[in-house]
C-alpha cells in the first residue's frame, strides 16, 4: 500500500462513452499527477497538479479532461476516446517544496477502449 | 529533449547472481535520478532516489550509482531473488529544479530463476 489509491482498477468503455478515473492520496502531498503507460513505450508524463493548481499538460488531447479539487483528489475525466488511448494510467503524487522527495504511484487503472 | 535509455531491455540470471543494471540519460541538468519497480500490471514502486549532487544510495541488497556528468546511473542487486522478478524503471528529473515532473526509461524486465 503507496498511500496513492486510484479506482476503478479495470475500466472498459466505447468510444462514445463518458467515463471519469479518480485518485486519492493520504499523504499530505502538494503535488499530483497523471502519467499514461502504453505497451512497448515509456511512462508519458500527461498533467501536473500543484497545490491544486494545474502547472503541466503535456500536449494532452482534449479528450482527456483533468480535475484537482482539492490537493489529496484528482480526476481524469474520459471522453470520446479512440482504440489507441488504452493503456494503464497511472495516478502519483509527491512533495516539492523539500529536498529528495519520491514520487508514490498508486496501482493504475487499466482502461481499453473498444 | 531528455532522453533515458535502459540497458539490457530484458535480463534473465539464476537465483544468488549479483547484477547491474543500466540507465544513461542525454542532458545532465536534473534535479534527482530515481529507481522504480514495477511488478506485472501494478504501479510503480520507488526504490532508490539520488540527488544530483550524490554519488549513490543504498537500501538493503540494492546499490545505486549516479555519475551525472556522463549521464549515467547503475542499480546494482546482490545476491538476486527470484522476488526480485519485475521491470525495473529509470526516471530523471525534466530538468534542474524540483518540479516533480519525471521522464522515464523503458524499463529492464529482471527474471531471476530458482
Amino acid at each position: 500500500e503507496t498511500g496513492v489509491t486510484q479506482t476503478p482498477r479495470h475500466l472498459v468503455m466505447g468510444m462514445t462513452n463518458k467515463k471519469s478515473l479518480k485518485c486519492e492520496q493520504h499523504l499530505g502531498h502538494n503535488a499530483m499527477y497523471w502519467y499514461k503507460q502504453s505497451a512497448k513505450k515509456p511512462l508519458e508524463l500527461m498533467f501536473v497538479y500543484n497545490f491544486k493548481e494545474q502547472t503541466e499538460n503535456n500536449s494532452v488531447p482534449s479528450r482527456f479532461s483533468p480535475e484537482c479539487p482539492n490537493s489529496s483528489h484528482l480526476f481524469l475525466h474520459l471522453h470520446t476516446l479512440q482504440p489507441e488511448d488504452s493503456a494503464l494510467y497511472l495516478c502519483a503524487s509527491s512533495r516539492t517544496d523539500g529536498i529528495g522527495e519520491k514520487l508514490f504511484f498508486g496501482s493504475g487503472t487499466q482502461l481499453s477502449v473498444l | 529533449k531528455q532522453e533515458v535509455t535502459q540497458i539490457p531491455a530484458a535480463l534473465s540470471v539464476p537465483e544468488g547472481e549479483n547484477l547491474v543494471l543500466n540507465c544513461s540519460f542525454t542532458d545532465s541538468a536534473i534535479y534527482n535520478l530515481q529507481w522504480f519497480r514495477q511488478d506485472p500490471g501494478k504501479g510503480l514502486t520507488s526504490l532508490l532516489l539520488i540527488q544530483s549532487s550524490q554519488r549513490e544510495q543504498t537500501s538493503g541488497r540494492l546499490n545505486a550509482s549516479l555519475d551525472k556528468s556522463s549521464g549515467r546511473s547503475t542499480l546494482y542487486i546482490a545476491a538476486s531473488q527470484p522476488g526480485d522478478s519485475a521491470t525495473y524503471l529509470c526516471a530523471v528529473t525534466a530538468g534542474s529544479s524540483n518540479t516533480g515532473k519525471l521522464i522515464f526509461g523503458q524499463g529492464t524486465t529482471l527474471q531471476v530463476k530458482p
